[in-house]
């Protein structure tokens, strides 16, 4: 079963502009999660989806937005890039909608996205 | 909101045993408590999950005291492959709007030495 994928790997953007990131789940997998990874604040959860909605929705403002498709693929997207926005930029796939009251609760990761705002 | 405390570093050697221990003062009742692995340029990898006592898997172990404000992962019997960032993560909702937001621990750098 091929794993998480997350497309471009690695993207150079200027202030000011935006940028689109793209996750593809594990083939039968509804729930996908993205994070923010940078060496200051660690592992930040952006949002998460599942069957097309955002359930869940962590501390970051509006310029952070995301969607998914039908066929649970999903896609990120930052507006106004800011230098802070330099990160890699995880996308995780589970079989259900995350929950911290769920036990099994596995999120499988993709490779990630190193985004560079210049 | 869920905060985790680890260890920044670790360092220990191949063969032996090591254990990881992470802080979660304000667990909720309902939370489950996870590990997991990464290693450099990839994304993490789950390792373990548990809500109390011990669960073993055949990776690790995970102790976990009856008040769950902290959890344990034992490596039995590292090797250098073992050289990785462990993070903790316990969630809850906040206090309004509901959202479950996943809290990661800074993470424990783990070096295994020959």
């Amino acid at each position: 079963k091929a794993g998480v994928t997350q497309t471009p790997r690695y993207l150079i953007k200027t202030r000011g502009q935006q940028v689109t990131l793209s996750c593809s789940p594990i083939s039968g997998h509804r729930s996908v999660s993205w994070y923010q990874q940078t060496p200051g604040q660690g592992l930040q959860f952006l949002f998460e989806y599942f069957s097309e909605t955002q359930r869940n929705k962590g501390n970051f403002p509006g310029r952070f937005s995301g969607r998914q498709f039908s066929n649970s693929r999903s896609e990120m997207n930052v507006s106004t890039l800011e230098l802070g926005d330099s990160a890699l930029y995880l996308c995780a796939s589970s079989l259900s909608a995350l929950s911290p009251s769920k036990g099994k609760n596995e999120q499988f990761f993709g490779p990630g996205t190193r985004l560079t705002v210049l | 909101l869920a905060k985790t405390t680890q260890p920044i570093s670790m360092d220990s050697y191949e063969g032996q045993e090591v254990n990881i221990t992470c802080s979660h003062n304000n667990i909720a009742t309902n939370d489950y408590i996870t590990w997991y692995q990464q290693f450099p340029s990839q994304g993490p990898r789950f390792i373990i999950q548990g809500y109390k006592t011990k669960v073993t898997n055949e990776v690790a172990s995970l102790f976990i005291p009856a008040d769950r404000k902290s959890s344990t992962l034992s490596l039995p019997r590292v090797s250098l492959s073992d050289t990785a960032v462990y993070y903790c993560l316990v969630g809850g909702p906040l206090a309004s709007g509901g959202s479950y937001i996943p809290t990661f621990g800074r993470g424990t750098s783990l070096i295994v030495h020959p």
